[in-house]
């Protein structure tokens, strides 16, 4: 059975940094590319990060980039997404999902709050 | 950037009715696009992918389709389990993907 389970969520102040865990199971991580994708509060899915089976192409946009990093650990099946300079508007709960064709598992969130 | 456009943003209906959904994408994006539904408190749920395959375990109500760059989704015989909100995703180049805003769905 696949399981996508996301932790290091929290309350931080802005301008801090925060880092998101997810552990991966019941697939070969290695042969999947994998994404972040967050909702704030009430709102609708924002997509926040992908990168490649190999963790050597990453993707994001506008909005995080230059702030945000994913990165991968394929020998401990696990996904990672550093948050650095974190602003209010990035208050949202965070998933990690395996991307097949497209999202096909999601893990159940974690909620991140940037609130001084 | 790709812009999907996908309404109405809430609709009601009746059980057994036929629901449509759309995602009008802002240029040519082939059939990447994808359908999800999520439940109150929970994470969103693949239903189509490659704009008409039914994922595995999605009810046979479900269906996807594409007319240019309008996408549809259509569930054909609507079911109290169905209530939830729907998006759509884009995802067409590696670069940048897009959700479309989502569609809640209650019933009449």
């Amino acid at each position: 059975e696949v399981q996508l389970v996301e932790s290091g969520g929290g309350l931080v102040q802005p301008g801090r940094s925060l880092k998101l865990s997810c552990a991966a199971s019941g697939f070969t991580f290695s042969n999947y590319y994998m994404a972040w994708v967050r909702q704030a509060p009430k709102k609708g899915l924002e997509w926040v990060a992908t990168i490649s089976t190999s963790g050597s192409r990453t993707y994001y946009p506008d909005s995080v980039k230059g702030r945000f990093t994913i990165s991968r650990d394929n020998a401990k099946s696990s996904l990672y997404l550093q948050m650095n300079s974190l602003k209010s508007e990035d208050t949202a709960t965070y998933y990690c999902a395996r991307k097949d064709w497209e999202l096909d598992y999601w893990g159940q969130g974690v909620m991140v709050t940037v609130s001084s | 950037d790709i812009q999907m456009t996908q309404s109405p943003a809430s609709l009601s209906a009746s059980l057994e009715e036929i629901v449509t959904i759309t995602c009008q994408a802002s240029q040519d994006i082939g059939n990447w696009l994808s359908w999800y539904q999520q439940k109150p408190g929970k994470s969103p749920q693949l239903l189509i992918y490659g704009a008409t395959s039914l994922a595995d375990g999605v009810p046979s109500r479900f269906s996807g389709s594409r007319s240019g760059t309008q996408y549809s989704l259509k569930i054909s015989r609507l079911q109290v389990e169905d209530i939830g909100i729907y998006y759509c995703l884009q995802a067409y180049s590696a670069l940048t993907w897009t959700f479309g805003g989502g569609t809640k769905l209650e019933l009449k």
